[in-house]
């Protein structure tokens, strides 16, 4: 079993609704929870960072932590074609020390116009 | 400022022969990843240097790999000798001391194909 788990789409929906991007985990040693976005052949790109559990608002994106569920969700509002991208999750343990990423398979997100 | 550079952007090789990937990380950046996507699968960490220190090797594969990062600056992934399995997108990234893999910036990645 992998440690995150991620649904890897397609997921296509229209211009201007709301989408939801989620992963689970399996170990509840991770603190620090990531969401990045990956145009194709490029890098990718940190949207926001979460440490342990809450909510945390850029703009029209919201990252939430569940660490009971052990389970985090990505909210991106108004959504812009634009925003068509892979997004991964990426989780870690600590920010000093033991620093590697572990991501998830990354979900390739299509905003229709 | 100028974001993290990798070279080369694409390589071809053969089975067999050696590779040599360059990451630049951001200016005054002492944490240097490298990681690896294959093919279908998730990105996956290979190592983590501060400055010229191997802080964490867990995630290099075998002894064929071999990275290297002298004078704490720019650093190097060499492969050798290549192997099909080898294949994939190989990711580079960098962040302030402290700020570990929360606020690491990544570079455009060095695709790797072995044929």
């Amino acid at each position: 079993q992998k440690e995150v788990e991620q649904d890897p789409g397609p997921l296509s929906v229209p211009e201007g609704a709301i989408v939801s991007l989620n992963c689970t985990y399996s170990n509840s040693a991770f603190q620090y929870f990531m969401w990045y976005r990956q145009y194709s052949r490029k890098g990718p790109e940190l949207l926001m960072y979460t440490y342990s559990s809450g909510n945390k608002e850029d703009g029209r994106f919201t990252a939430q932590v569940d660490k009971s569920s052990k389970y985090i969700s990505l909210f991106i509002r108004d959504s812009q074609p634009s925003d068509s991208a892979t997004y991964l999750c990426a989780m870690g343990l600590s920010n000093f020390g033991n620093e590697k990423l572990t991501f998830g398979t990354g979900t390739r997100l299509t905003i229709i116009p | 400022e100028a974001g993290v550079t990798q070279f080369p952007s694409h390589s071809v090789i053969e089975k067999g022969q050696t590779v040599t990937l360059r990451c630049d990380p951001i200016s005054g950046h002492d944490n240097l990843y490298w990681y690896r996507r294959v093919m279908g699968k998730e990105i996956k960490f290979l190592l983590h240097f501060v400055k010229e220190s191997k802080q964490d090797e867990s995630g290099m594969p075998n002894n064929r790999f071999l990275a290297e990062r002298t004078g704490g600056t720019y650093s190097t992934l060499k492969v050798q000798p290549a192997e099909l399995e080898d294949s994939g997108v190989y990711f580079c990234a960098s962040s302030h001391l402290g700020q570990g893999g929360t606020e690491a910036f990544f570079g455009q990645g060095t695709r790797l194909t072995v044929v």
